[in-house]
Parts: C-alpha cells; structure tokens; sequence
C-alpha cells in the first residue's frame, strides 16, 4: 500500500512552453501533497504544500505564478512549470500525505525535467 | 526551526567494509520523527527507517543498524559488510509530531560509493 506514482518521469521540453507534472496516490486518500526540487548533488527543497480543494502554500522564494500547483482531488495534484526555461531543470519529486493520524508521506518517484 | 546536518558528503569504501553515515539534528521540540531515506541513482526515494524522539532503542534491520542518542542529537547509521548495491545518496530528516507538523526537513545527504 501507499503507493504514490508520477507522470511523465522524464520530460524534456523547450524554453517557454510550459509542463504539467502529475503526482497521484494510487491507493489511498491525500488531502496534503507536497512538491520538492532537487538539483544535481543537493538536497530535497521544499517547493510547496498542495492542500487538496484549496491553494497551495509556497516556501519563501518560489514563484506561485511560475509553479502552478492544483490539487483538484484527494489522489491527484500537479504541477505546471510556466514559461519553462534551462534553469527550471531539475529533478522534481511530490509527496503525498496519509489522510490519518500518522503523518506519513509517501513519496513518488520523480520527475527528471530538462529545459533545451 | 529545524535543521538537519549531514557532514559527510560524499563516502567511498570498499565492498565488506562497515560505513557509518553520521545526522544530527536541532531542534526546539521534545518531540519529533527522525527518518533515513536512501536515494539510488535511479531517483526514487526510498524509505529505510522513521524513529520516534521517544524510543531511544537502537534498531537493527539486517545488515542496517541505526544509534540514537538523544544527549548528543544524533541518528547515525551504519551499514555492516557493505554491497556494491547500497551505493546510493542517504538523506536523513526530521518531522515534528503533532497536528499540522508534517513537514520534513532534510539534510544535505551523503553520498555512498561501495566499491567492488
């Protein structure tokens, strides 16, 4: 169980178009996703917390209009990168919250972006 | 505010030999998880352990061991007759308890390379 998938897991695109990243829980309810950034040989970053039915929460310095985070559903949030451009690759990954006492986060498997 | 810190960055050592990835942790309250994560290559995060601040027991899953010591504010970990399959990056991290403490901070990870 908790099983949390991510799509497309690769996905290479041009500078200025933009690109929804999908995060779903394949088996259980999250009303809490969360999406981190992870550049080369660093550590996961806090992006934003994606509230299911409501807007999200950005981290000081992420662009709410560059990031657009929608989390329509209990299973589902994406995020759309904007106006994409060489320094928005990365590699982005999404979490998604038990709706229970627990608190646990499931992660998925990432998404490896690169902006030509 | 929390932080986690990993000093080693990167590790190397040859296959057999026991590694210990060293975490230690801030923070103001008494309690709080603290989790290891294992990061392959391949991207996915992968958990390997959540401890809760009040179970200070030592656990050991395997050829994995892990040492908390609430005195010094550390959660090491120690991999015994290391593989060439647990090279991989380890991120360490910590969540406070309760209602809406369900954030993770992580520390900047250790790089592992098990050498044949």
């Amino acid at each position: 169980g908790a099983v949390v998938s991510q799509h497309p897991s690769r996905v290479i695109c041009k500078s200025g178009t933009s690109v929804k990243i999908e995060c779903r829980s394949l088996d259980f309810q999250a009303t809490t996703m969360f999406w981190y950034r992870q550049f080369p040989k660093q550590s996961l970053m806090l992006m934003a917390t994606s509230n299911e039915g409501s807007k999200a929460t950005y981290e000081q310095g992420v662009e709410k209009d560059k990031f657009l985070i929608n989390h329509a559903s209990l299973t589902l949030s994406t995020l759309t990168v904007t106006s994409a451009h060489p320094e928005d690759s990365s590699f982005y990954i999404c979490s998604a919250r038990v709706v229970d006492h627990s608190y646990e986060q499931y992660f998925g498997p990432g998404t490896r972006l690169t902006v030509t | 505010a929390q932080k986690v810190t990993q000093a080693q960055t990167e590790i190397s050592v040859v296959e057999k030999e026991d590694v210990t990835l060293d975490c230690v942790y801030e923070t103001r309250d008494t309690t709080y998880y603290l989790f290891w994560y294992k990061q392959p290559p391949s991207g996915e995060l992968v958990f390997l352990i959540r401890r809760n601040s009040f179970d200070e027991q030592n656990e050991i899953s395997g050829r994995y061991s892990w040492n908390f010591q609430k005195s010094t504010s550390s959660f090491n970990f120690t991999i015994t007759a290391s593989q060439v399959v647990d090279s991989a990056v380890y991120f360490c991290a910590l969540r406070l308890t309760g209602a809406g403490s369900y954030q993770l901070t992580f520390g900047k990870g250790t790089k592992l390379s098990v050498i044949p």
